[in-house]
């Protein structure tokens, strides 16, 4: 069984500023995959990146960018240069290489502020 | 092109009834999988299904339970509804049932259970 922790309940970054999101995870897989979710208040739940167990280079999706510790079973989410539209849930999830069935933690809402 | 359909986005039922959720996928994927959204639980896996396989399922009672058509389109059923079944239902699809590609979440239906 794989479990996913998020300890920060909420945040708040002003627009323009740097916020980190931290996630850790455990999991007994040698293979396996991360992932940030973002959940606005529609509700769509939408991947905001995605980082291969197996790779050891950090993943960045333009503004957004993970801090994998793979020894640590850490995988912090950064947003730099926030912006108002990035307010939102966020969740980071675990997903074995043999079962399409994501583990999800209990999510950060973050709030980002003028 | 298109992304992943639920419908419909918002019901309520009385306890006891059943209920029928319905997911269609994004063309070409043949994975999809349910997640329970809730205030206490958290986002919680149902079930996933391939090529009309269930091959993965979540710790959740019988009266939950799905199907996946020849076209990929999937159907979630809960009978015997209770005020506890309330929640936001999930759908996800998938290129492939092997982890790792990344889920397409649709917005999800509303349940209200009353």
């Amino acid at each position: 069984a794989q479990t996913v922790t998020q300890s920060q309940p909420e945040m708040s970054v002003q627009e323009a500023e740097t916020v980190t999101l931290s996630c850790t995870y455990d999991t007994s897989e040698s293979n396996y995959y991360l992932f940030w979710y973002k959940q606005p208040p529609s509700r769509q739940m939408i991947l905001v990146i995605r980082q291969e167990a197996y790779k050891q280079q950090n993943a960045t999706e333009n503004r957004f960018s993970v801090n994998f510790q793979k020894a640590a079973k850490s995988f912090s989410l950064k947003i730099s240069d926030s912006q108002l539209g990035d307010t939102a849930m966020y969740f980071c999830a675990a997903d074995t290489g043999t079962a399409s069935k994501l583990t999800f933690g209990t999510g950060t809402r973050l709030q980002v502020t003028l | 092109k298109a992304g992943v359909t639920q419908t419909p986005r918002y019901l309520i039922k009385t306890r006891g009834q059943q209920v029928t959720l319905s997911c269609s996928p994004i063309s070409g994927h043949r994975s999809v999988s349910w997640y329970q959204q809730t205030p206490g639980q958290g986002l919680q896996f149902l079930f996933e299904y391939f090529s009309e396989t269930q091959r993965n399922k979540g710790n959740f009672p019988g009266r939950f339970s799905g199907r996946q058509f020849s076209n990929s389109r999937s159907e979630m059923n809960v009978s015997t509804l209770e005020l506890g079944d309330s929640a936001l239902y999930l759908c996800a699809s998938s290129l492939d049932r092997v982890g790792g590609y990344g889920y397409t979440f649709g917005s999800g239906t509303r349940l209200t259970v009353v």
